[in-house]
């Protein structure tokens, strides 16, 4: 079975300072697809950002990216520039190749973030 | 485009009752997935259905059960809760591809 570590359960930053949150994962898959999602106090879990295990490049998204070592298997995140509104739970999240179209997700425990101003 | 809408909002029940949780996934979505987030936890699978069959469930008794109706709406049932069944319950649709859009749960509360 797959597992996901999140090994941060709190992590600060000062405002406008980098900050990188760690996510090792387990599994015997060679395609697979790794997220992070985001989840301020409303609840709504936001996706932040995608990478595809077959892709060699690490996604980037404005202030986010990630380091993505598929031998490694790790999966971190980081995020330039912090912002007061970054603040959250940050969950990292697995999910296979599926055969026929959808597949479950596969969560870590999450990372809390807070911002220092 | 609306999202994914999950209701009610708020759910108290006493122990030993029986919840029904309720999800409409985005138009055309056909897979709908329930997670459980308990307190200060990460988010545990509950169930997985997709074009009305159950696909998938998680390490959870049979008591917790559901259905995907014809329109894709989904409903999650919990039989003879128990304390331990407070948390927030989080919907998600998806469709053939890896984006999976969330809703903003429904919180059970147990007394």
């Amino acid at each position: 079975a797959q597992t996901v570590t999140q090994s941060q359960p709190e992590m600060s930053v000062q405002e406008a300072e980098t900050v990188t949150l760690s996510c090792t994962y387990d599994t015997s898959e060679s395609d697979y697809y790794l997220f992070w999602y985001k989840q301020p106090p409303s609840r709504q879990m936001i996706l932040v950002i995608r990478q595809e295990a077959y892709k060699q490049q690490n996604a980037t998204e404005n202030r986010f990216s990630v380091n993505f070592q598929k031998a490694a298997k790790s999966f971190s995140l980081k995020i330039s520039d912090s912002q007061l509104g970054d603040a959250a739970m940050y969950f990292c999240a697995y999910r296979k190749e599926a055969n026929f179209g959808n597949e479950k997700l596969t969560f870590g425990t999450g990372t809390r973030l807070t911002i220092i101003p | 485009e609306a999202g994914v809408t999950q209701s009610p909002t708020h759910l108290i029940k006493t122990r030993g009752q029986q919840a029904t949780l309720r999800c409409s996934p985005i138009s055309g979505h056909t897979s709908v997935y329930w997670y459980q987030q308990a307190l200060g936890l990460g988010l545990q699978f509950l169930l997985w259905y997709d074009e009305g069959e159950e696909r998938n469930r998680g390490n959870f008794p049979p008591r917790f059960s559901g259905r995907q109706f014809p329109n894709y709406s989904s409903e999650l049932n919990v039989n003879a809760l128990e304390l331990e069944d407070s948390a927030l319950y989080l919907c998600a649709s998806s469709f053939a591809s890896y984006g999976y859009t969330f809703g903003s749960g429904t919180r059970l509360t147990v007394v």
